[in-house]
């Protein structure tokens, strides 16, 4: 079985500085591991997924996520953080032959000025 | 092109009322699902479809039914509703290949109201 924990249902940067999302995951076999955006009455956008290759994974709108397998982490990052950053955030995890995504509570993003 | 469409996009129903959500998707994936997501919380998945055929119920109460009509085609038929259910109502799909391994790409949702 496979859980998602984000720490911190909300996290509020400066436009300009980075962007930190933490995520940790437990699975009883190799992961796959997705960020997804949502921005205000949208649904779900990939911004990137880990599925077993390269470590750093790079992802749309300047994102990107380190896999680390020994602090089970799949934290995401973004050197300089924008306005249009401004939105909810899931980490989710699922595990080959199961259709199920275990998704975390979500991180609030905010961005000021 | 990654585009799943809904429609409606806002439903507004009385408790004794029979709708029906829709789903469409064309880029050849196999695997579609429903998911309900309440406010400020993840998405919880509801019902998956796998090569049209119902592969995964998640205890869902009767009130909603599901339909895969065709593999381009997804729907979620709403009767006898509870405001509880009043929610933003996401579809997915996913290429074929084992489960898991795919990216789901989601629709933009249906926000629904029960009154």
């Amino acid at each position: 079985a496979q859980s998602v924990t984000q720490l911190g249902s909300h996290v509020s940067v400066s436009e300009g500085t980075p962007v930190l999302l933490r995520c940790n995951y437990s699975s009883s076999v190799p992961p796959y591991l997705f960020w997804y955006v949502q921005y205000p009455n949208q649904g779900l956008q990939l911004l990137l997924k880990y599925t077993s290759a390269a470590t750093l994974v790079k992802g749309i709108n300047g994102f990107e996520a380190e896999f680390k397998k020994s602090e089970t982490s799949f934290h995401l990052t973004k050197p300089s953080a924008h306005m249009s950053d401004a939105a909810e955030y899931f980490c989710a995890v699922s595990e080959i032959g199961d259709y199920k995504l275990s998704f975390g509570a979500g991180t609030t993003v905010t961005v000021r000025a | 092109d990654t585009e799943v469409t809904q429609t409606p996009k806002h439903l507004v129903m009385g408790m004794t009322n029979k709708k029906s959500l829709k789903c469409e998707q064309h880029m050849g994936h196999r695997a579609m699902y429903w998911y309900k997501q309440k406010a400020k919380k993840p998405p919880e998945l509801m019902f998956v479809y796998s090569y049209e055929k119902l592969s995964i119920n998640e205890s869902v109460p009767s009130r909603f039914s599901p339909e895969c009509p065709n593999s381009s085609l997804l729907n979620l038929h709403l009767h006898a509703l509870q405001p509880e259910d009043s929610a933003l109502y996401l579809c997915a799909s996913s290429r074929p290949g084992q489960g898991g391994r795919e990216t789901q790409y989601f629709g933009p949702g249906t926000r629904l109201l029960v009154l």
